[in-house]
């Protein structure tokens, strides 16, 4: 079966401080797409990246990076210089099986992240 | 273009009533998904609509139930409410060519609470 495991329930820095967000995930498959989304309080859920399972390259987004390793099954996403904004709840996820043509995702029970001034 | 929209924003109901909850995807968009968020169990999917049809399906009771309309508007409805079902309900609205096709976007939720 599927599975998300964010082992981190939440963080705490002061800003400017780097920050990094584990992310394991369980798949048999070959061909997975994983995710990682902020919930800001309002509720809403912010896509940040899709990461085809094909990819292994890492990324750089302005702060945001994100380190994925096949070999552990894992998706890290680092925060660098943390700021007062980037407090919220993230979760990584993963997609069913590409033949399941479906939407749905799996995701982790997510980290909340508290960046202090 | 504008973003998925759920109404109502905030919801209170008390136990053994129903509940309709509704999601408008952005337009183009075919596919709607709907999701429960509770502290205890996370996020978790309740089911999938696409060209009005249900697509996929979570283990949820039958209690929980939807629709999708001609216009891909949906509407998830809840009947005989349980404290338990008190939750945040995320809809996602996608082209419907799965994820590994395109992107799924959320709206903002309807947080129901359950007295």
């Amino acid at each position: 079966a599927q599975k998300v495991t964010q082992a981190q329930t939440e963080i705490s820095v002061v800003e400017k401080e780097d920050v990094t967000l584990d992310c394991v995930y369980e798949t048999r498959d070959t061909t997975y797409y994983l995710f990682w989304y902020k919930q800001p309080p309002s509720g809403e859920l912010v896509f940040l990246i899709r990461r085809n399972s094909f990819d292994e390259q890492n990324e750089i987004s302005g702060r945001y990076s994100w380190n994925f390793q096949k070999s552990t099954s894992s998706f890290n996403f680092t925060i660098t210089a943390s700021q007062v904004v980037d407090s919220a709840v993230y979760f990584c996820a993963l997609s069913e099986p590409r033949s399941y043509n479906t939407d749905k995702l799996i995701f982790g029970t997510g980290t909340r992240l508290q960046v202090f001034p | 273009k504008a973003g998925v929209t759920q109404t109502p924003r905030y919801l209170i109901k008390t136990r053994g009533q129903q509940v309709t909850l509704s999601c408008s995807p952005i337009s183009g968009h075919r596919s709607v998904s709907w999701y429960q968020q509770t502290p205890g169990q996370g996020l978790q999917f309740l089911f999938e609509y696409f060209s009005e049809t249900q697509r996929n399906k979570g283990n949820f009771p039958g209690r929980f139930s939807g629709r999708q309309f001609s216009n891909s508007r949906s509407e998830m409805n809840v009947s005989t409410l349980e404290l338990g079902d008190s939750a945040l309900y995320l809809c996602a609205s996608s082209s419907g060519q799965g994820v590994f096709e395109n992107e799924q976007f959320f709206g903002p939720g309807t947080r129901l609470t359950v007295l």
